[in-house]
């Protein structure tokens, strides 16, 4: 079984500041660990993801996670906050079955 | 490419009707497609999951009866919502996979409203 907790539902920084989304994982098994964002009235899409490869991880946007299996997390970063980033983002971690389990989101507000 | 189309995207019904939601993969073959229901301000939960061909697995508490999945082909997939009701407004989202992938796709969401 897998579970995923994101701390913070509401994240706010500055224009240009770091961003810090956190994200921790309990899986059964070696986990497949994903960030997604999700716009307003919009799908998801997959920022990045880690399958097991380097343990950071760069993806799309200037993101990028790093997998710390010593601490089970696998928390979001982007060095420097631009005002489009403004949006939900969701933990998943999936295990052999391929199924994601969702974390309960992030709201991150981005402040001119 | 991984491009997920779901149609309509946005319906609004009178209780009582039904509902059908399409899902298609656009430029690839997906073996497995899933559906999601996110309430407002609420993450993804997972209805089912379908393979082609084959019948939909429900996650608990997801009346099957009620939320009649086919997937006729490797790139279609169809949620029905019978006798809809208020409580079933929400917005639904599917998403597809391969084998060879793992990943999945998501597709932009049907945002259902049931008067």
């Amino acid at each position: 079984a897998q579970s995923v907790t994101q701390l913070g539902s509401h994240v706010s920084v500055s224009e240009g500041a770091l961003v810090l989304l956190r994200c921790n994982y309990s899986s059964s098994v070696p986990p497949y660990l994903f960030w997604y964002v999700q716009y307003p009235n919009q799908g998801l899409q997959l920022l990045l993801k880690y399958t097991s490869a380097a343990t950071l991880v760069k993806g799309i946007n200037g993101f990028e996670a790093e997998f710390k299996k010593s601490e089970t997390s696998f928390h979001l970063t982007k060095p420097s906050a631009h005002m489009s980033d403004a949006a939900e983002y969701f933990c998943a971690v999936s295990g052999s079955a391929r199924q994601l389990t969702f974390g309960s989101g992030t709201q991150l507000t981005v402040l001119p | 490419g991984a491009v997920v189309s779901q149609h309509p995207s946005r319906v609004i019904c009178k209780s009582g009707t039904s509902v059908k939601i399409e899902c298609r993969s656009l430029d690839f073959q997906a073996t497995t497609m899933f559906w999601y229901r996110q309430f407002p301000k609420q993450s993804l939960m997972l209805m089912a999951t379908s393979n082609e061909g084959s019948k939909a697995t429900y996650e608990q508490g997801v009346e099957k009866d009620k939320f009649l999945i086919n997937h006729a082909s490797l790139t279609l997939s169809t949620l029905t919502v019978t006798s809809a009701h208020p409580e079933d407004s929400s917005f639904y989202i599917c998403s597809a996979s391969t084998l060879r992938q793992g990943s999945q796709f998501f597709g932009p969401g049907t945002r259902l409203t049931v008067l």
